[in-house]
């Protein structure tokens, strides 16, 4: 059995400022995490994943997320907010090297003031 | 590379009309197609999982005369909504894995459906 826990359903930061965005999975296999963004009215577009390969992982678009296997998380980061990252983040696990079993976090706004 | 189509974007139809959205993967051959519905301000609930030449699996909940799935071809997967009734206005996604690759699968634009 796996889950997916999005810490936050909403976050609002200012345009420059750093993004966190929460995820805590449980997951009976040795995981593969995903984060995907989605902006209204669009499809997923994947972000970044993780593998078991490097613990830290980069993304497209300056995103970043670190797998805490002792934490059972993998916050999606970055640096500093633009204004068109503003949409829908979901964080998704999936049993590694299994990618039929995707499971969806609960999704987290995020917004990005000027 | 990997990109995935839906067609159409959008569709309005009659309560009781029945309703085909295509899904294609453009430039790689997918031996598994996916179909998730999101409902307004909510996460992607998996509906069924597609198989070229093969039955869709259906998840729990999900009834398979209703939502017909086909997966003729490596490149193209249908749902069709059958008898459409308005509750099942939604969000339709599908996604399609590249074949021999484990992990991750590459989403369409979605399909807004809007039944009346």
């Amino acid at each position: 059995a796996q889950s997916v826990t999005q810490l936050d359903s909403h976050v609002s930061v200012s345009e420059g400022t750093p993004v966190l965005l929460r995820c805590n999975y449980s997951s009976s296999y040795s995981p593969s995490l995903f984060w995907y963004v989605q902006h209204p009215n669009k499809g997923l577009q994947l972000l970044l994943k993780y593998t078991s390969a490097a613990t830290l992982v980069k993304g497209i678009n300056g995103f970043e997320a670190e797998f805490k296997k002792s934490e059972t998380s993998f916050h999606l980061t970055k640096p500093s907010a633009h204004m068109s990252d503003a949409a829908e983040y979901f964080c998704v696990v999936s049993p590694n090297n299994a990618g039929n079993m995707l499971t969806f976090g609960g999704g987290t706004r995020l917004m990005v003031k000027p | 590379g990997a990109v995935v189509s839906q067609h159409p974007s959008r569709v309005i139809c009659k309560s009781g009309t029945s309703v085909k959205i295509e899904c294609r993967s453009l430039d790689f051959q997918a031996t598994t197609m996916f179909w998730y519905r999101q409902f307004p301000k909510q996460s992607l609930m998996l509906m069924a999982t597609s198989n070229e030449g093969s039955k869709a699996t259906y998840e729990q909940g999900v009834e398979k005369d209703k939502f017909l799935i086909n997966h003729a071809s490596l490149t193209l997967s249908t749902l069709t909504v059958t008898s459409a009734h308005p509750e099942d206005s939604s969000f339709y996604i599908c996604s399609a894995k590249l074949a021999g690759a484990q992990e991750t699968q590459y989403f369409g634009p979605g399909t807004r459906l809007l039944v009346l």
